[in-house]
């Protein structure tokens, strides 16, 4: 079975331009989950969704990020414009319903604002 | 405060030595459930195993184990006969249901493990 793809894996660009990362989740999972890892604050959750619907976006740092989920297959994180301090690894994830489910995660994408 | 805490930054251990990477947790709420990730140098984050708080028996996954000690607040992974991959990041990370809805995770620091030849 297919795990969670996320795309791009890695991307570089310039402070000021929109960064999109996408995902797509585990087909059949009704939860999707978007983190930020970093060295000086570990992994964050930003955003979760459940059956597409926005549930917690508290995580979320600035007005900057943006999230959606237009259907179950598809979801995109949206940084617009991005700076310097928004370099890190984000990852996306999936879980089939709540309680003892694990979350399965993608690949991640390394995220470079110079 | 922190909910999930790992002291051990690093670990060293010889291939085929047992390693224990240690947890402990803060929760008042009677239901939550432990995860134990590993994050290789590749990057990817894989989960290895789960305990519930009103499970009876400490949880086994091939070589992973759990020493799970409810009153101490503890959720040791326990590696056994260590191979020269599971050199990693290892996270352990805790659900609490909230209120109502589902409950997410809250992760710890991580622990380095190198398993040296």
């Amino acid at each position: 079975d297919a795990g969670v793809i996320q795309s791009p894996r890695h991307e570089v660009t310039e402070m000021g331009q929109e960064v999109t990362l996408r995902c797509k989740p585990i087909s059949g999972h009704d939860y999707l989950f978007w983190y930020r890892q970093t060295m000086m604050r570990g992994l964050e959750l930003l955003i979760y969704f459940n059956n597409n619907v926005p549930i917690d976006d508290s995580g979320m740092p600035e007005d900057r990020f943006s999230a959606k989920m237009p259907n179950a297959s598809f979801s995109t994180l949206k940084i617009q414009p991005s700076e310097p301090r928004d370099s890190a690894v984000y990852f996306c994830a999936s879980s089939f319903g709540g309680g003892n489910q694990p979350q399965h995660f993608g690949d991640g994408t390394r995220l470079s604002i110079l | 405060a922190q909910k999930i805490t790992q002291t051990q930054p690093g670990m060293f251990v010889q291939e085929k030595e047992a390693v224990t990477l240690d947890c402990t947790y803060d929760t008042s709420d009677p239901s939550y459930g432990l995860f134990w990730y590993k994050q290789p140098s590749s990057g990817e984050m894989i989960f290895l195993i789960y305990q519930g708080s009103y499970d009876q028996q400490n949880a086994t996954e091939g070589r992973y184990s759990l020493n799970f000690q409810k009153a101490r607040k503890s959720a040791n992974l326990v590696i056994s006969a260590s191979q020269l991959g599971d050199s990693a990041m290892y996270f352990c990370a805790m659900r609490e249901p909230p209120g109502s809805g589902y409950s997410t995770l809250t992760f710890g620091k991580g622990t380095m493990l190198l398993v040296s030849p």
